[in-house]
């Protein structure tokens, strides 16, 4: 049961451009939304997170926006850069303690 | 600080066998949770040790079993292999466990089964 759905699958953008990764949850009780990026060959590593009381959370380049009426939170990478082609998860937490992933966003920038 | 260490990084198994995999975690670190990572379902929870007890499980069948050592370093077993298990099994440690703390991953192990 796939309880946090995750879009694109993969993705294109030109360096300069913006990335745009959305993510839809179904269960309230998560209470919070981290951002992994994952590089060949490397595990995931903590990008940003966020929890359900604010709508948006920035840091550099990387923004959350969080919509909890929709169950919805999206990440964008502003002014994207060659170096920032990895692939990116969301994932959810909530009771029971444990994260749960979406399903990845292959992320390609092009120079 | 060292990071995550996984043991061995990649293996190779046939059906029917068992493999052990190792993961070390950050100095200081007290809690290592073991994920499952495939094309098809993505990175699925395993389950989690904090202080040598298991704390939390995912949902995946008894051939799937873990421990942690009083050092914290811990060790995942999966009995009579299957095709499908062929997988990048990651662990990642945090200080205080629970998903919603930072948690460090390691490289991964590449097990495949044939």
């Amino acid at each position: 049961q796939q309880q946090v759905k995750q879009s694109p699958q993969s993705l294109i953008v030109q360096k300069g451009g913006i990335s745009i990764i959305n993510c839809a949850y179904e269960n309230t009780a998560f209470d919070y939304f981290p951002w992994y990026q994952q590089f060949p060959g490397k595990g995931p590593a903590l990008l940003i997170a966020i929890r359900p009381d604010v709508s948006e959370k920035k840091e550099g380049r990387f923004t959350i926006s969080f919509n909890k009426s929709a169950k919805q939170f999206s990440l964008h990478i502003m002014d994207s850069q060659p170096g920032d082609s990895a692939t990116y998860f969301c994932a959810a937490v909530g009771s029971g303690d444990k994260l749960t992933f979406g399903t990845g966003t292959r992320l390609a920038v092009r120079p | 600080k060292a990071g995550v260490t996984q043991t061995p990084r990649y293996l190779i198994k046939t059906r029917g066998q068992q493999v052990t995999l190792s993961c070390s975690p950050i100095s200081g670190h007290r809690s290592v949770s073991w994920y499952q990572q495939t094309p098809g379902q993505g990175l699925q929870f395993l389950f989690e040790y904090f202080s040598e007890t298991q704390r939390n499980k995912g949902n995946f069948p008894g051939r799937f079993s873990g421990r942690q050592f009083s050092n914290s370093r811990s060790e995942m077993n999966v009995s009579t292999l299957e095709l499908g298990d062929s997988a990048l099994y990651l662990c990642a440690s945090s200080s205080v466990g629970g998903g919603n703390n930072e948690q460090f991953f390691g490289p991964g192990t590449r097990l495949t089964v044939l």
